[in-house]
């Protein structure tokens, strides 16, 4: 079986400041590794994934995460924050074979202010 | 390409009674996901629906139920509502071929309130 924890509850920022989110997890199998993104009122959009590979990915609006199998983790940061990225984002992990479940850690609140 | 639609938007229902929450997904996707979004309790699976199948699900009792149509839409049926049933279900489809279907697409959720 899979788990997901998610560090940090809430992250406040001031805008332009960098960010880390911080996603640990745990498995006896290989695995995919995901961060979503949910705006307010909205369902989850995919931010970035790890299929396999290399171990740095990216995002288009500036996001990366780096999966650290050693330290089973996969944190995600971005150098320069915009208001715009205030929302919750959730760290997923599934099995390393399609049509399995994904589990969801329990979010982290990333409000930015100017 | 349209994405994964979910009806109703919102749905309001008194304990008791049942719900019916129903997820069309993105063409092509053979698998359906349900999850719920309760507050305080984060995202959890629910069910997994590929090719008309029940394939698997998650921990929640009987009265949580689905269904896969021939054309990959799904139904979760919802008996017997208690209060703690209120919550955002979420929809999510994806092709099931291998790494390219670990990726799953989420539709916008069904608010249920239980009165």
């Amino acid at each position: 079986a899979q788990s997901v924890t998610q560090l940090d509850s809430q992250v406040p920022v001031f805008e332009e400041a960098p960010v880390e989110l911080r996603c640990n997890y745990s498995s006896s199998v290989s695995v995919y590794l995901f961060w979503y993104v949910q705006y307010p009122n909205q369902g989850l959009q995919l931010l970035l994934k790890y299929l396999s590979g290399s171990t740095l990915v990216e995002s288009i609006n500036g996001f990366e995460a780096e999966f650290n199998k050693s330290q089973t983790s996969f944190h995600l940061r971005k150098p320069s924050v915009h208001i715009s990225d205030t929302a919750e984002y959730f760290c997923a992990v599934s099995a390393n074979q399609a049509g399995t479940a994904l589990i969801f850690g329990k979010g982290t609140t990333l409000s930015v202010s100017s | 390409e349209a994405g994964v639609t979910q009806s109703p938007t919102h749905l309001i229902k008194t304990r008791g009674q049942q719900a019916t929450l129903r997820c069309s997904p993105i063409s092509g996707h053979t698998s359906v996901y349900w999850y719920q979004q309760a507050l305080g309790l984060g995202l959890q699976f629910l069910l997994w629906y590929d090719e008309g199948e029940e394939r698997n699900r998650g921990n929640f009792p009987p009265r949580f139920s689905g269904r896969q149509f021939p054309n990959y839409s799904s139904e979760l049926n919802v008996n017997a509502l208690e209060l703690e049933d209120s919550a955002l279900y979420l929809c999510a489809s994806s092709l099931y071929k291998g790494a390219s279907g670990a990726e799953q697409f989420f539709g916008p959720g069904t608010r249920l309130t239980v009165l």
